[in-house]
């Protein structure tokens, strides 16, 4: 039962564009969503999160979207650089819990 | 300022054998938590431990899977009688308290042959 669907398992976006990565979900409790950043042989560095009381967080060129009726977030990443060529991870919390519930991941290529 | 540390970042098993993967917090958090990643596929929960503690060991297998996190020393995740199954990167994260907002190692990529 995967609660948090990533459907496209990779995406490839020019340089300078918008990069939009997808994330859905099924459980409504969840409560907290975060987006990781994955690049090979490392390990998974937060980016950016979101509460479920709010739709909307910025932070510098990453922009998280939460739609809350249709169980869906997703991260735009404007303009989009080589090195955010990387593994995107969504994760949701369920009760702020400290148990984090992963999505499959998508494959960000950005082309020169 | 180190960050989360993981050795070996690379182990290979033969079927049978036991794996034994170290963890080393962020200087200052005494909150450690287990992850598996099977290939294409996102992490997995597996435990969660204080200083000393197991909180919640309810993504661990029942069998051959083990962690403790002592008073001195590092996080040890051990699986014994390893199975190709097995096969998988682990990691580690940690936090300074009981939260969501966790740190990652690199991770411990295990091979079963």
């Amino acid at each position: 039962d995967q609660q948090v669907k990533q459907n496209s398992p990779s995406l490839s976006v020019q340089e300078g564009r918008i990069s939009i990565l997808n994330c859905d979900y099924t459980n409504s409790m969840f409560d907290y969503f975060l987006w990781y950043k994955k690049y090979p042989a490392e390990g998974p560095t937060f980016l950016i999160s979101i509460s479920s009381i709010k739709d909307k967080n910025e932070d510098g060129r990453f922009t998280v979207f939460l739609n809350k009726s249709a169980k869906h977030l997703s991260l735009h990443i404007v303009p989009s650089q080589p090195g955010d060529s990387a593994v995107y991870f969504c994760a949701a919390s369920k009760d702020s819990n400290y148990q984090l519930i992963w999505g499959a991941g998508t494959k960000l290529i950005i082309k020169p | 300022n180190a960050g989360v540390m993981q050795n070996p970042r690379h182990l290979v098993r033969r079927r049978g054998q036991e794996a034994r993967l170290r963890c080393s917090p962020m200087k200052g958090h005494s909150h450690v938590y287990w992850y598996r990643q099977l290939p294409e596929e996102g992490l997995k929960f597996m435990v969660y431990l204080q200083k000393e503690n197991i909180i919640d060991e309810s993504g661990m297998p029942k069998e051959r899977f083990s962690a403790e996190f002592p008073k001195e020393g590092p996080s040890i995740l051990r699986i014994q009688q390893v199975v190709r199954g097995d096969s998988a990167a682990y990691f580690c994260a940690s936090s300074p308290s009981q939260t969501y907002e966790q740190y990652f190692g690199p991770g411990t990529r295990l091979t079963v042959t």
